[in-house]
């Protein structure tokens, strides 16, 4: 079973639009959660991370989390054509000792 | 430094050559993690360094590969007897203590193994 698990889409939407991603962890001890967004032939780039259940937002990005039921997301309102990356969700597990990543979510935003 | 610093930015190697990957970590950082992205695919842990611990080897995926951090800054990949499936982008990131803290990575290494 992997540790991280996400849709790999493509997932597209309309610019404008707001953007669902999701993703699903097995370890329930986890306890950081975060979103990185990579566009193609790039490094990975930070752009949310969740502690704590609930939601967190920053600018037009909220992540969600819900730890009864392992699961935490990313809202991207107003979507834009630039945010059309790979969308990788990481968690640590209690131990800490690495990030456990997801394969990564491609979006496409439509102008 | 200001960011994550990898070096090269692209290597390519004959088949049975040993390769050298470097990477220099934020200034202050004391977790330092290896990580290996092959073409479409997500990425694949290699090795964690905290501080002056014994770093974490389980992703490693033969014995031709290691890797060193120097007085808990600059860190080695090392691969040796290159073969064509070690070709990828390897990444480095840090982060400021332990896993459950933001680790950002460097711009990463394309190897390409001929």
């Amino acid at each position: 079973q992997k540790e991280v698990e996400q849709n790999s889409g493509p997932l597209s939407v309309p610019e404008g639009a707001i953007a669902s991603l999701n993703c699903t962890y097995s370890d329930r001890g986890s306890q950081s959660f975060f979103w990185y967004r990579q566009y193609s032939g790039k490094s990975p780039e930070l752009i949310m991370f969740i502690y704590s259940n609930g939601d967190k937002e920053d600018g037009r990005f909220t992540a969600q989390l819900n730890k009864a039921s392992q699961y935490v997301s990313l809202l991207i309102r107003d979507s834009q054509p630039s945010d059309s990356a790979t969308y990788l969700c990481a968690v640590t597990p209690d131990t800490g000792n690495q990030f456990y990543f997801g394969t990564g979510t491609s979006l496409t935003v439509i102008p | 430094g200001a960011g994550v610093s990898q070096s090269p930015s692209n290597k390519v190697t004959e088949k049975g050559k040993d390769v050298e990957l470097r990477c220099d970590p934020i200034s202050g950082h004391t977790a330092l993690y290896w990580y290996r992205q092959s073409l479409g695919q997500g990425l694949e842990f290699l090795i964690y360094f905290q501080g002056n611990s014994a770093p974490d080897k389980s992703g490693l995926p033969s014995d031709r590969f290691s890797a060193e951090r120097t007085g808990g800054s600059v860190s080695t990949l090392t691969i040796q007897r290159t073969q064509q499936e070690d070709s990828a982008v390897y990444l480095c990131a840090s982060s400021f203590s332990q896993g459950g803290t933001e680790a950002f990575f460097g711009q990463g290494t394309r190897l390409t193994v001929v």
